[in-house]
């Protein structure tokens, strides 16, 4: 149990382009979700937490216009990673939380390149 | 604030030899800890976790960690290492359940045959 399914794992856009990355859990209720971004070799940084019906909490420095978070549903978290450019090639990952339980079941990732 | 720190960046070991991997924290209350391991280009599995209770915690994989508040540790183990475990480990901390956490920088571990 407790699977989260990300989507999609792999993702190369030109300047300019938007890109949409899907998080859903797959067998329980995600009341939180929770984006981070892991440049190479580096270790995952926080940029939001959403929780479903609510606005997302975005990290300091990270830019909410330019990474758009919709959590419309207990199973679903979107990313949207609007005009996006080189800068923004990144590994993506999605983790949540269920409601009385301890821990957090993540996705698999999403790797970007803009070229 | 939360804050992690993972000494070791890179760690080899050889197969079968012993392991462990060093994790420090900073948190004022009783934390949430979990070490976690990733593949390349892969997301992150959850090897354990400690929240309260027996401070010797049994994870998947054979490994095992030891909370110790007095260090402010959370120091992951394993007897006999295979080299499947080659890969990058993380140890996170979290003030509670459903809360964001904060991660260390990583530990990639490499094991020679």
């Amino acid at each position: 149990g407790a699977v989260v399914s990300q989507h999609p794992s792999w993702v190369i856009c030109k300047s300019g382009t938007s890109v949409k990355i899907e998080c859903r859990s797959l067998d329980f209720q995600a009341t939180t979700m929770f984006w981070y971004r892991q440049f190479p070799k580096q270790s995952l940084m926080l940029m939001a937490t959403s929780n479903e019906g609510s606005k997302a909490t975005y990290e300091q420095g990270v830019e909410k216009d330019k990474f758009l978070i919709n959590h419309a549903s207990l199973t679903l978290s979107t990313l949207t990673v609007t005009s996006a450019h080189p800068e923004d090639s990144s590994f993506y990952i999605c983790s949540a939380s269920r409601t009385g339980h301890y821990g957090y079941t993540f996705g698999s990732g999403t790797r970007l390149t803009v070229v | 604030a939360q804050s992690v720190t993972q000494p070791d960046i890179h760690i080899t070991v050889s197969e079968g030899a012993s392991l462990e991997l060093r994790c420090n924290y900073s948190y004022g209350a009783t934390p949430y800890l979990f070490w976690y391991v990733q593949s390349p280009g892969q997301g992150l599995q959850l090897l354990l976790k400690y929240f309260s209770g027996d401070t010797l915690v049994q994870g998947i994989k054979g490994f095992e960690a030891e909370f110790k508040r007095s260090q402010s540790s959370f120091n992951l183990r394993k007897p006999s290492v295979h080299w499947s475990d080659a890969a990058e480990y993380f140890c996170a901390v979290g003030d509670g359940y459903g809360n964001k956490l904060v991660f260390g920088s990583g530990t990639i571990l490499r094991v020679k045959s």
